[in-house]
């Protein structure tokens, strides 16, 4: 069971240049997200999924897509990358939200720098 | 916008001592509440739950909740230098946001032997 797997582990990007993010995960959870961490910051969500077909935006979702085929799948687009998408990127997944919600299970992360 | 406020830290306590974590939230209709453990250069990884206002202890960790004063943390006891890690609280809620998680900044723990 391999859980959340995030490539490529580390990326750099030229300003201007676009890149996709892979994430997988292998135990049925509805629920996908992806989030950035900067220095010293906690943990900005940037999109999420409750399903295949459903995506929504997070906090931070500008120069972004993503899209969510498979249960499996959630993939982050990054367009014309720029600098201030320098970051630490985390895909997470949980198997929904019960009563009181359950708790993410996260992937290894991607750095990433824009030069 | 939902906030999670945290000591800002950093926090530094000897070994064997006990480490309080605290954390605060704006939303009252949040529901469950989470303290994940980040080593410097992993990802985050859940060590504590809960939903029910009052003490939850797992162990070395006691999470307490008090949903009147929108307060949760997390303490640690008997500090080990494995402990040393950044703490970091968050808020799911069940509102129209379904299954999205709110995180604080995080609070860096350091246990020196």
């Amino acid at each position: 069971n391999a859980g959340v797997t995030q490539t490529p582990k580390f990326r750099i990007l030229k300003i201007g240049q676009s890149m996709t993010l892979q994430c997988t995960q292998d135990m049925n959870h509805n629920y996908m997200y992806w989030y950035r961490q900067d220095p010293g910051m906690g943990l900005k969500l940037i999109y999420y999924s409750v399903g295949a077909g459903i995506t929504d935006k997070g906090e931070v979702p500008n120069g972004y897509n993503v899209s969510r085929s498979t249960t499996e799948d959630f993939p982050l687009r990054l367009e014309l990358a720029a600098p201030s998408q320098t970051s630490v990127y985390f895909c997470a997944s949980s198997p929904g939200t019960g009563d009181f919600g359950t708790e993410a299970f996260f992937g290894q992360g991607t750095r990433l720098t824009v030069v | 916008q939902k906030e999670v406020e945290q000591n800002s830290g950093p926090l530094s306590v000897p070994e064997g001592a006990i480490a309080s974590l605290n954390c605060t939230y704006s939303d009252r209709g949040s529901q469950s509440f989470f303290w994940y453990r980040q080593y410097s250069g992993k990802s985050p990884e859940l060590i504590m739950f809960i939903y029910s206002n009052g003490d939850k202890e797992d162990g070395r960790f006691t999470a307490q909740l008090n949903k009147a004063s929108q307060y949760v943390s997390l303490l640690i006891r008997d500090s080990q230098p494995s402990d040393s890690a950044t703490y970091l609280c968050a808020v799911n809620d069940r509102g129209s946001t379904l299954g999205r998680l709110y995180f604080g900044r995080g609070t860096q723990l350091t246990v020196w032997p």
